[in-house]
């Protein structure tokens, strides 16, 4: 069975400044895929990032990036130039390869971005 | 519809009554999962339909639970007998290939009294 574990319950950030967000997972699969998703106070949840497991690099989107550490089982994310609006509630998941999105997600961490 | 859309926004029930929660995912989306995310928790997975039929419900927590998704686009999910643990937000999501990108609605919020 897989597990996430996000051990930040709470998080803060300057505007403008850069905070990393930790995660780490547990799995027995060979194939997986890992994410970040973003839930603002409307409740959906948002993908900001996807890393496919076997991919050595590490994913990015614009101010959002990885650092995917496959034998630690390790992913966590880093928010560069950090906004107002990208104060929310992150949940890291992972899903097995193959047939199914059958996300497993941790706990979450707060972020909060401070003007 | 944009995108996938949750009804109620917010149903607040007695113990013991029976509730429908509905979602209507993306159109031509083929997948719809239904998770379950309680106070301060990430969402827990309780079942998912590849079409039609549910291909995996393992998630679906006792027998008063149930999902529906009969022309494989709008899906129901049905709890009977509602108890104060079932509180929780509703979530529900659809993608377009099983693995591939998932979008999820905003949720239904249920509280039990």
């Amino acid at each position: 069975a897989q597990t996430v574990t996000q051990s930040q319950p709470e998080m803060s950030v300057q505007e403008a400044e850069t905070v990393t967000l930790s995660c780490t997972y547990d799995t027995s699969e060979s194939d997986y895929y890992l994410f970040w998703y973003k839930q603002p106070p409307s409740r959906q949840m948002i993908l900001v990032i996807r890393q496919e497991a076997y991919k050595q690099q590490n994913a990015t989107e614009n101010r959002f990036s990885v650092n995917f550490q496959k034998a630690a089982k390790s992913f966590s994310l880093k928010i560069s130039d950090s906004q107002l609006g990208d104060a929310a509630m992150y949940f890291c998941a992972s899903v097995p390869g193959g047939a199914t999105n059958k996300l497993i997600f941790g706990t979450g961490t707060l972020l909060a971005v401070q003007p | 519809g944009a995108g996938v859309s949750q009804t109620p926004s917010n149903k607040v029930t007695e113990k013991g009554k029976y509730v429908e929660l509905r979602c209507d995912p993306i159109s031509g989306h083929t997948a719809l999962y239904w998770y379950r995310q309680s106070l301060g928790q990430g969402p827990e997975f309780l079942i998912y339909f590849q079409g039609t039929g549910a291909a995996d419900d393992s998630g679906l927590p006792n027998d008063r639970f149930f999902a529906v998704r009969p022309e494989g686009s709008v899906s129901t999910l049905k709890i009977q007998r509602t108890e104060r643990g079932d509180s929780a937000v509703y979530l529900c999501a659809s993608s377009r290939l099983v693995n591939t990108e998932a979008f999820f609605g905003q949720g239904t919020r249920l509280t039990v009294v």
